[in-house]
């Protein structure tokens, strides 16, 4: 059963760059899309992103400014990096694994992350 | 942008049927998948691609998707399904993921 963790501060201030990474455990990063998608308090799920495990991306139109993501296949982890954070960007993130079977058309998200509350406040 | 559309809330009985919609134009063309939210858990995917079940997860949970509406049906309903449902569906056009606002089911 693959698990993903993810970690990083959980107060960040405001202007300043939240860092994240997701470790992936029980299974391979290779061969596969990974997105972070975001839950602000009391609200619904944002998709953020995703990374290939080649380093191919693509962003939320609403994020793409801020957001970057990269991934380091030999650690199994992959990271979100969004600058210059308000109090908007307080949220549970939670990385999760992309997936799309054969013959299918569309994606959707087979395993995630627990999530990490991150706070934006000086 | 192409935008899913659910309803806040839903309150069932012990023991109902539960019916959770996603509304979105001719959303019946796009394949739906469904995550089940609880607090301090991992968010799971209860159905994906319209009606497909994980394993795993009882067969109480069943999706169905035509024309402009598509719903997740959670029949017998228990206490333990009390928990957000987000439904879900991939934007070809840019390649993107796209959730609706969640509905909160209450038991």
């Amino acid at each position: 059963q693959v698990q993903l963790q993810e970690s990083g501060p959980r107060l960040v201030k405001p202007s300043e760059t939240l860092s994240l990474t997701c470790t992936v455990s029980s299974g391979s990063i290779s061969t596969y899309y990974w997105s972070w998608i975001r839950q602000p308090p009391g609200k619904g799920l944002e998709w953020i992103g995703f990374i290939y495990y080649n380093g191919g991306t693509n962003y939320s139109p609403s994020l793409q400014n801020r957001v970057s993501l990269s991934i380091d296949p030999s650690k199994n982890q992959f990271s979100l990096k969004l600058t210059s954070v308000t109090a908007a960007d307080t949220a549970i993130y939670y990385c999760a694994r992309d997936r799309q079977w054969l013959g299918e058309e569309g994606w959707y998200f087979d395993y995630w992350g627990q999530g990490i509350l991150v706070t934006v406040s000086s | 942008s192409y935008v899913l559309t659910q309803p806040p809330s839903v309150s069932v009985a012990p023991g109902e049927t539960a019916r959770i919609t996603c509304g979105g134009d001719n959303i019946g063309t796009k394949s739906v998948h469904w995550y089940q939210l609880k607090p301090g858990r991992a968010p799971v995917v209860v159905i994906y691609y319209n009606n497909d079940r994980p394993s795993g997860i009882p067969e109480r949970f069943s999706g169905s998707n035509s024309g402009h509406t598509a719903t997740l049906t959670i029949s017998r309903v228990e206490a333990g399904d009390e928990a957000d449902y987000f439904c879900q569906v991939w934007d070809s056009v840019g390649d993107h993921r796209l959730f609706g606002a969640g509905t909160k089911l209450t038991v």
